[in-house]
């Protein structure tokens, strides 16, 4: 089956620019998940979506960061304006959860990411 | 709240030694596990999950994990490694039940050098 699909791949911008990254999920996924990655650390959530819903987005930056997933499938991350710290790889994530509850099962399957520097 | 824990950083192996890479995780309530590595240049990549069953769980590459219930652990361990290993090593945690929804919590990450 085909992965997860991301573009670009890499990004420069200058510090208050904006910028978009595009995220293919895996046909038929209904989780989608947008992780920031800073260099020599895990993946952080920054928002996830279950169909075109949101169900987290406790953890991102909204003065400055906005997603969104309009039809169910692909999404979009967006950054405006950019600061220095926002350089990290932004990973998609899709997820197919079978089951419900305690008895739910999640495992989740990654794009190649978006390696952004703010200069 | 959640929270995964790895304890080493940064690991410097000779091929052939063994390795135990560890993984805590805060959180009382049922749970599946997840290994990743990421190879220079490349994207994460699963090498192994538990959701449920044998605690001992073999993936791919000849690397397999223990979860041990009673210390929160899942420990990723392969007897022998190759040059090839050399990657960045991450632990997942997918805490169920916790909310309406599953979420997925990262440890900071293992980074393995194995020196030929």
């Amino acid at each position: 089956e085909a992965g997860v699909a991301q573009s670009p791949r890499y990004k420069i911008i200058e510090k208050r620019q904006s910028v978009a990254f595009w995220c293919n999920p895996i046909s038929g996924h209904a989780t989608l998940y947008w992780y920031q990655q800073i260099l020599g650390q895990g993946p952080k959530l920054l928002i996830q979506f279950q169909n075109n819903g949101v169900v987290d987005d406790s953890q991102l930056p909204k003065d400055r960061f906005s997603a969104e997933r309009l039809k169910g499938v692909d999404s979009t991350l967006k950054i405006q304006p950019a600061k220095l710290e926002d350089s990290a790889v932004y990973l998609c994530a899709s997820s197919l959860i079978w089951g419900q509850g305690l008895s739910s099962y999640n495992e989740q399957f990654f794009g190649p990411g978006t390696r952004l520097t703010v200069l | 709240a959640q929270s995964v824990s790895q304890h080493n950083h940064h690991v410097i192996l000779s091929e052939a030694a063994s390795l135990e890479l560890g993984c805590n995780y805060s959180y009382g309530g049922t749970v599946n596990l997840f290994w990743y590595v990421q190879y220079p240049g490349q994207h994460l990549q699963l090498l192994l999950k538990y959701f449920s069953g044998d605690p001992l769980v073999k993936g791919i590459k000849g690397f397999e994990a223990e979860f041990i219930k009673s210390k929160f652990s899942f420990n990723l361990r392969k007897p022998s490694v190759q040059w090839s290993d050399t990657a960045e090593y991450f632990c997942a945690v997918n805490a169920q039940g916790k909310t309406s929804y599953d979420k997925v919590i990262f440890g900071p990450g293992t980074s393995l050098s194995v020196i030929p």
